[in-house]
C-alpha cells in the first residue's frame, strides 16, 4: 500500500530576521551535541557543536544552546539571508561515534 | 583538501538487482559511517568501519545489506537483490578518529524501479 510520509516542520521568516531552530533530545546520557544544514540535493553540511558541559557556544552569526534540564537544543541564526535557506538537522551523540538525527525542520526565509 | 567523495551520486536498479555504493574518505580520515535518509527523515546510521574493520552494524539490515572498508580503495555499501523501499539517500561520512566531528559526502541517491 501507500505510505504517508511525514512532512518537516517550516519555519518561515523575513530575511533580515533572526531564526531560532529547537530541537528536543532523546537521551539524557548524549554529551554531544551538531547542528547540521543540508540543502536540497546535498549532504549534511556542520555548523556548530556543543558538548554537554557548557550552554552556550556562539560562532558566525549563530548560536546553540543546550538547557540539559530539559533536554532542549536551539539553534539561534542572526540576520538570516537568502542563503540560510534548508533543513537543518540537530544530533545527539555520547562522545563516540553514533549519531542520533532529528528530524529536521525546513526554514525558508522570505525577502 | 578533496571532501568525501560518494560515487554514483544516482543509481537506478530493478527490483532483484544489486547495487553498490562507493565512499573515499576525506584525505587522513580513517574511519567511515553510512547514513540511510529517506524523504522528510532524518538520517539513520546504519554501519561504522575502520580500515578492514567493520566497528558496529548495529543498524544494518541482517539481511541483503553488508559493507567494507578495505586496506585500498574505498568503502563499498553493497545492497543485494533490492526492493523499493531500498529507495533512499544513503550518505557515507567520515572522521580522522572516533567522536569527532563527522564529515559527510553528498550522498547516493538510489531509485529501486
Amino acid at each position: 500500500g501507500e505510505s504517508v510520509g511525514l512532512h518537516l516542520p517550516t519555519l518561515s521568516v523575513q530575511e533580515g530576521d533572526n531564526s531560532i531552530i529547537n530541537c528536543a533530545y532523546s537521551n539524557s546520557a548524549s554529551d554531544y551535541f551538531i547542528w547540521y544544514k543540508q540543502e536540497s540535493g546535498k549532504g549534511p553540511q556542520f555548523i556548530i557543536d556543543i558538548r554537554s558541559n557548557m550552554d552556550k557556544r556562539q560562532g558566525q552569526r549563530v548560536t546553540v544552546l543546550l538547557n540539559k534540564t530539559v533536554k532542549h537544543l536551539s539553534l539561534q541564526i542572526a540576520a538570516t539571508q537568502p542563503g540560510d535557506s534548508a533543513v537543518y538537522f540537530c544530533a545527539e551523540g555520547t562522545g563516540t561515534y553514533k549519531y542520533i538525527f532529528g528530524t529536521g525542520t525546513r526554514l525558508k526565509v522570505l525577502a | 583538501n578533496a571532501g568525501v567523495m560518494q560515487n554514483p551520486r544516482h543509481l537506478v536498479r530493478r527490483r532483484g538487482q544489486e547495487a553498490r555504493l562507493r565512499c573515499s574518505p576525506m584525505k587522513g580520515h580513517s574511519h567511515v559511517y553510512w547514513y540511510r535518509q529517506l524523504p522528510e527523515e532524518g538520517l539513520k546510521f546504519m554501519v561504522y568501519l575502520q580500515k578492514e574493520n567493520i566497528i558496529d552494524e548495529s543498524g544494518m539490515p541482517k539481511e541483503r545489506f553488508s559493507a567494507e572498508f578495505p586496506k585500498e580503495g574505498p568503502s563499498i555499501l553493497r545492497i543485494q537483490q533490492v526492493v523499493r523501499g531500498d529507495s533512499a539517500a544513503y550518505f557515507c561520512a567520515s572522521s580522522p578518529t572516533s567522536g569527532n566531528e563527522q564529515f559527510f559526502g553528498p550522498g547516493t541517491r538510489l531509485t529501486v524501479l
